[in-house]
């Protein structure tokens, strides 16, 4: 069965604290790998699509890596405004448009 | 410019109401969505059309009913709303790649069933 599991659930971090975040997926022929950020009370916004292994996509404090059977999204010195629930989801089946998504990873970064 | 807009933003009403919520995407887009997302933030897709047409229907109950007038518009229609409906919803639209493309989300309706 298709599935995305995200660790930690949550994740407290001093400002300029470098930490990771992990989501891992079983799915069959996977045609991307999409990170999103949600901010409370706000839909989640995209930020990174990764298609194969090795691939990496950068964004200010953030890079996202791929491998065959997970995802890291890596926060170098974090800032309080990068505070967010990170998620990460993967379409589903072929010629579908079902994403999966995990549960997410809740990022408080302390000032 | 808001690129996918949902109303409203907050819905309260009682158990046995029929409510609506509106979507509308100016991305552009062919697909739209609507995502439930429970209290602890799962986000679980309920129904997808692509160029007004259904082309996902989740195991959602038939008291929920989607119409899409168009491909910029997508409405959600809920009968009867039990206690269990409380969530938030969530539209989305993207370019119908075969699940390629990236979704693009509304800010939610969060509803609550009294």
């Amino acid at each position: 069965e298709d599935q995305v599991t995200q660790s930690p659930e949550a994740l407290r971090l001093q400002e300029g604290e470098s930490s990771s975040l992990n989501c891992s997926y079983t799915v069959s022929g996977l045609r991307g790998l999409f990170w999103y950020r949600q901010d409370p009370g706000k839909g989640p916004e995209f930020l990174f699509t990764l298609y194969s292994a090795g691939e990496e996509k950068e964004k200010e404090r953030l890079k996202a890596t791929l491998t065959k059977k997970e995802s890291f999204l890596h926060i170098t010195a974090p800032k309080p405004e990068d505070s967010a629930t990170y998620l990460c989801a993967v379409p589903r089946g072929s010629g579908t448009y079902k994403y999966i998504f995990g549960t997410g990873t809740r990022l408080k970064v302390l000032a | 410019d808001t690129a996918v807009s949902q109303t409203p933003k907050y819905l309260v009403t009682q158990m046995g109401n029929d409510k609506s919520i509106k979507c509308e995407q100016n991305l552009g887009h062919d697909t739209m969505y609507w995502y439930k997302q429970d209290s602890k933030k799962f986000l679980k897709i309920m129904f997808s059309y692509n160029n007004k047409e259904l082309i996902i229907n989740e195991t959602v109950p038939n008291r929920f009913s989607p119409k899409s007038p168009d491909k910029a518009h997508l409405n959600l229609h809920i009968n009867s709303l039990e206690l269990g409906d409380s969530a938030v919803y969530f539209c989305a639209s993207s370019y119908s790649s075969g699940g390629n493309s990236p979704l693009h989300f509304g800010n939610g309706t969060r509803l609550t069933v009294t």
